[in-house]
């Protein structure tokens, strides 16, 4: 049983250039997270998911695009990466139900310069 | 105002010693109290979490809440060297979503 897969493992973009970051999951669960970890600022809500075909807005989604086209996998894209973008990205999964605990990828390691 | 207040640490301890790890909030609607482990270079994990105040004791690990004051707590009883890991608060409104809040985590190490 993998859980939650992310795709790469690490990355290094230039400025300007594009990318999208895989997340897929086999727990059959319907929520789906990405979250940026950076030091001193703790982990973050890009965007959610609370079912295939939808998504939605978190506390920073500025510069990044999500999709989920299928129930198991949720992509993150970067249009145009930028320096302040370089983070470390986790992709999350939850049941749905009223206390659930989110199952964490181990993350995509990105540096832009 | 951070709604999740966490020292970063770095803590370190000698094994056995007895460990607390803190965290304060402003928002008084939160009603669960999750906490994270992560190891270096590996996605958090849910250790335990509370609901509304109180504690809850799993084997080693106490978890503390005072709505009160706004304070959560973790003890470790009896550190371990594979304790070394950062502690994430995550306090919750409750609800299917799942929007966590985090703290920025505080970095522990167990020195054998």
């Amino acid at each position: 049983n993998a859980g939650v897969t992310q795709t790469p493992k690490f990355r290094v973009l230039k400025t300007g250039q594009s990318m999208t970051l895989l997340c897929a999951q086999d727990m059959n669960h319907e929520y789906m997270y990405w979250y940026r970890q950076d030091p001193g600022m703790g982990l973050r809500l890009i965007h959610y998911s609370v079912g295939e075909g939808t998504t939605a807005k978190g506390e920073v989604p500025d510069g990044y695009n999500v999709s989920r086209l299928k129930k198991q996998n949720f992509l993150l894209g970067l249009e145009s990466a930028a320096p302040s973008q370089t983070s470390v990205y986790f992709c999350a999964s939850s049941s749905g139900a009223a206390v659930s605990a989110l199952h964490f990828g181990n993350g995509t390691r990105l540096t832009v310069t | 105002q951070k709604e999740v207040e966490q020292d970063p640490g770095p803590l370190s301890v000698p094994e056995g010693a007895i460990v607390s790890l803190n965290c304060t909030y402003s928002n008084s609607a939160f009603q669960y109290f999750m906490w994270y482990r992560q190891y270096s270079r590996k996605g958090p994990e849910l250790l335990m979490y509370t609901y509304s105040s109180g504690n809850k004791e799993d084997g080693r690990f106490t978890a503390q809440v005072d709505k009160s004051s706004k304070y959560i707590s973790l003890f470790i009883r009896d550190s371990q060297p594979s304790d070394s890991a950062t502690y994430l608060c995550a306090p919750d409104y409750g609800g299917a979503t799942n929007k966590l809040i985090f703290g920025t985590g505080t970095l522990l190490a167990v020195q054998p």
